[in-house]
């Protein structure tokens, strides 16, 4: 039972590019989420899921895309990467209102 | 609106010393979970408890102790005989019961306990 998994644990991009931050959860968990941490800005909500098929926006989905075509997988999309976007991305899945969390992507933005 | 103030934005003690982290909350459901999670230098969040909202008596864990009071608004978070191991963010949150399971986040409290 790994729980969550997050990959990769590090990115550089340069600006505009894109990619895809991974997420899965193996304990078969409906809820799944991705919050950023910024420093002095505690933990932000970007998107979130309620189940397979259904995504919603969270507090600052601007530069990202979400979808949920399995339970297990959560992926996060920066479509055109840019500076602003330099963070610690979280990725986590709930069971009974409590979250567990994977380790961390940290992506820097040049 | 909900919300977690978590004022202690850093606390410096010495092994064995006990400490308190405060966390107040604002919320206007009757039916609510409250959290601490906690962030070691590693970066990892971890899940340290939950309670209820209809449930107030207090926890222990160890040397962890909570303190749930909802006629101030307040889960506090003890640590007793604190280690050097104890030293990351500590994180208060809260989220409503029902479908929408958003957490409200704290600003979360620096600890560094010092040999």
């Amino acid at each position: 039972n790994a729980g969550v998994t997050q990959t990769p644990k590090f990115q550089v991009l340069k600006t505009g590019q894109s990619m895809t931050l991974q997420c899965a959860q193996d304990m078969n968990h409906e809820y799944m989420s991705w919050y950023r941490q910024d420093p002095g800005m505690g933990l932000r909500l970007i998107h979130y899921s309620v189940g397979a098929g259904i995504t919603d926006q969270g507090e600052v989905p601007n530069g990202y895309n979400v979808s949920r075509s399995t339970t297990e997988d959560f992926p996060l999309r920066l479509l055109s990467a840019a500076p602003s976007q330099t963070s610690v991305y979280f990725c986590a899945s709930s069971f009974m209102g409590t979250q567990y969390f994977g380790p961390g992507t940290r992506l820097t933005v040049l | 609106a909900q919300k977690v103030t978590q004022a202690q934005t850093e606390i410096s003690v010495v092994e064995k010393e006990d400490v308190t982290l405060d966390c107040v909350y604002e919320t206007r459901d009757t039916t609510y979970y409250l959290f601490w999670y906690k962030q070691p230098p590693s970066g990892e969040l971890v899940f340290l408890i939950r309670r209820n909202s209809f449930d107030e008596q207090n926890e222990i864990s160890g040397r962890y102790s909570w303190n749930f009071q909802k006629s101030t608004s307040s889960f506090n978070f003890t640590i007793t005989a604190s280690q050097v191991v104890d030293s990351a963010v500590y994180f208060c949150a809260l989220t409503s019961a029902g479908n929408n399971r958003k957490l409200i986040w704290g600003l979360g409290t620096s600890l560094a306990v010092n040999p």
